[in-house]
């Protein structure tokens, strides 16, 4: 069965600093991956996907990540933090068509 | 990008009382989902459709019921609310051109007194 580990549920860091968010999956097949940002009393919406090719991935807001098989990670990265960074952050893979979700982490951005 | 619209927003209401929650897209997907999301964030699929009379129950054991009489919309009813459904509910739906990708409504944050 397919799952995903997001390891820590909160990442505190100063603004201009630098974004890390972890998340290892397990799949046994080649993977569909996700992350999707969640700002206050809002949906999810879809920062970044993984399918095939490139495994560095650019998406919206400045926002990257790499598909790492060797090491069935997906971290998400930003260079420089924004305050408007500060949100929840999902990792997600796809499973027949359903989304397998990690537990989310919050994201704090420091002034 | 698809458009969800999801109804209402925020509502309160007493024990015992039926709900729906409303959900519509405007671009014609077939697979549509809904998720209930917990204080604690995580994620959980209560329900999910694949077309038009099909429906199924996702990972999460749901007392909610859904129906899929047109391809726009996906409601979610709960019968007999109870303080225990208090929750925030995301309806979401996947676009056929793409990877799997699921795009979200804004969500409706239900509180059962």
């Amino acid at each position: 069965a397919q799952s995903v580990t997001q390891l820590g549920s909160h990442v505190s860091v100063s603004e201009g600093a630098l974004v890390l968010l972890r998340c290892n999956y397990s799949s046994s097949v080649p993977p569909y991956l996700f992350w999707y940002v969640q700002y206050p009393n809002q949906g999810l919406q879809l920062l970044l996907k993984y399918t095939t090719g490139a495994t560095l991935v650019k998406g919206i807001n400045g926002f990257e990540a790499e598909f790492k098989k060797s090491e069935t990670s997906f971290h998400l990265t930003k260079p420089s933090a924004h305050m408007s960074d500060a949100a929840e952050y999902f990792c997600a893979v796809d499973s027949s068509y359903k989304l397998i979700f990690g537990s989310g982490t919050r994201l704090l951005v420091r002034p | 990008e698809a458009d969800i619209y999801q109804t209402p927003r925020y509502l309160v209401i007493g024990t015992g009382k039926k709900i729906t929650l409303e959900c519509s897209q405007t671009m014609g997907h077939d697979k549509m989902y809904w998720y209930q999301q917990d204080p604690g964030m995580e994620l959980h699929l209560i329900h999910y459709s694949y077309g038009v009379n099909s429906t199924e129950k996702g990972d999460l054991s749901s007392e909610s019921t859904v129906s899929r009489i047109r391809t726009e919309h996906f409601p979610l009813t709960l019968e007999s609310a109870r303080p225990s459904h208090t929750s925030q509910y995301l309806c979401a739906s996947i676009s056929q051109r793409g990877f799997h990708e699921q795009y979200f409504g804004p969500g409706t944050r239900l509180t059962v007194t």
